[in-house]
């Protein structure tokens, strides 16, 4: 099955300052690549994700770019903010079973310092 | 709209206890989806079901039981509860789109569950 592997476990930055994180899997067949932002008590909301059939896409200070030669992706926060602190999660969908499913990285707690 | 509520959102069980936790989605999504997360290691599917009727086993299914009735509603079982089954549970759904492509997925609040 697949593996979503990402890095780093933890991320201080500096506010204002961009912050990267990074996932590989392992499915070549992977075709779907969420992001999402989990808030401590809070559910995981989708903050950007990507398609495999591009290779780059942004929203605002959000950014997720896709190698899929390399089977990578990043996401890249740009002028990071004190709310910008979270536990950040990478997913692919791959097939498995009767019907596509994600894999989840096991996230990145990125803490924005004023 | 309510999106995915989830029933109960805290609960103390014993060892061997059962309980059962309802999610519930009025998004008329066909895939409905039981997750476990613990810290460290992310979430990691119990088990699925794409439509009404029809269930499937995820990554770490042993434990844990699960009907699909109803197209709203998935139900996630614990039959004999066990101290590793302490953790915080989420429940999400999503809708098929078109060329098979994989859309979002929508979780609900989530349950913490303590097995002592």
């Amino acid at each position: 099955g697949e593996n979503v592997e990402q890095h780093p476990s933890t991320l201080s930055v500096q506010e204002g300052d961009s912050a990267v994180i990074k996932c590989t899997y392992s499915d070549s067949a992977s075709n779907y690549f969420p992001w999402y932002k989990q808030e401590l008590g809070k559910r995981p909301q989708l903050i950007i994700d990507i398609r495999s059939n591009v290779g780059e896409k942004k929203d605002q200070r959000i950014a997720v770019t896709l190698n899929k030669t390399a089977k990578h992706f990043s996401l890249h926060i740009t002028e990071t903010q004190p709310e910008d602190s979270a536990v950040y999660f990478c997913a692919a969908s791959s097939f498995s079973g009767s019907a596509r499913q994600l894999t989840f990285g096991s996230g990145t707690q990125l803490t924005v310092l004023p | 709209n309510a999106g995915v509520t989830q029933t109960p959102k805290f609960r103390v069980l014993k060892t061997g206890q059962s309980m059962t936790l309802l999610c519930a989605q009025d998004m008329n999504h066909e895939y409905m989806y039981w997750y476990r997360q613990d810290p460290g290691m992310g979430l990691r599917l119990i088990h699925y079901s794409v439509g009404e009727g029809t269930t499937a086993k995820g990554e770490v299914p042993d434990g844990y039981n699960v009907s699909r009735l109803k197209k709203q509603n998935f139900l996630l079982g614990l039959e004999s509860a066990a101290p590793s089954q302490t953790s915080v549970y989420f429940c999400a759904s999503s809708y098929s789109g078109p060329g098979g492509f994989y859309n979002e997925q929508f979780f609900g609040p989530g349950t913490r569950l303590t097995v002592l």
